[in-house]
């Protein structure tokens, strides 16, 4: 069964302070998604991933992906409240089904 | 250009009873994706279109069903409504070799 697993599932932090969520899949992918996503909202595209090695940055967030290991992060620099959202990312398998498989999602909480 | 829109935005229902969901993609998208979100299971997907072909499905029961239109707007149908079925219910458009999704706001859907 192909699985996505993201890690951890809540987080809570200080402004200003650092983390990283991680995003682990089962299946050979080439193509990693990054959305966020508010209470109450629709999902936002944060990044697209596409190749090994791949690294995107867009302000205090920075995602990478690692196709060997079948691991994705999203470091988080400086925290503000802002960034308080539930974090999801996506795999599509190689197997040639447009078919997103997203993970668990992680929720962070930024506290002022 | 304008994003992805569903409508009803908020729907109640009974259980027994049918609904309709629509989605119009953002222009010149051809594929149409839908999703359920629930706080228990996640994002899971339903099914995907793809100029009027259904191209994947995901592992729901036969009385959900969609279609899609020539002009890529895509419907939703679930039929005799159970309580499990109140959720959130995404829809998203893609296109080209990024295959990056763009989501709408969701219709709400609430069974009694």
């Amino acid at each position: 069964e192909l699985k996505v697993e993201q890690n951890p599932l809540f987080l809570s932090m200080q402004e200003g302070k650092n983390y990283t969520i991680y995003c682990n899949y089962s299946t050979t992918s080439d193509r990693l998604y990054w959305y966020r996503q508010d209470p109450g909202k629709s999902l936002e595209s944060l990044f697209v991933l596409l190749s090994n090695g791949a690294v995107k940055q867009e302000g205090r967030l920075m995602a990478s992906l690692d196709t060997k290991a079948r691991l994705s992060t999203l470091h988080i620099t400086a925290a503000v409240h802002d960034l308080s959202a539930t974090y999801f990312c996506a795999v599509l398998p190689t197997s040639g089904t447009y078919k997103y498989i997203f993970g668990t999602g992680t929720r962070l909480k930024v506290l002022a | 250009k304008a994003g992805v829109t569903q409508t009803p935005r908020y729907l109640i229902k009974t259980r027994g009873q049918q609904v309709t969901l629509s989605c119009s993609p953002i222009s010149g998208h051809r594929s149409v994706s839908w999703y359920q979100q629930t706080p228990g299971q996640g994002l899971q997907f339903l099914f995907e279109y793809f100029s009027e072909t259904q191209r994947n499905k995901g592992n729901f029961p036969g009385r959900f069903s969609g279609r899609q239109f020539s002009n890529s707007r895509s419907e939703m149908n679930v039929s005799t409504l159970e309580l499990g079925d109140s959720a959130l219910y995404l829809c998203a458009s893609a296109q080209g070799a990024l295959y990056e999704q763009y989501f709408g706001p969701g219709t709400r859907l609430t069974v009694t």
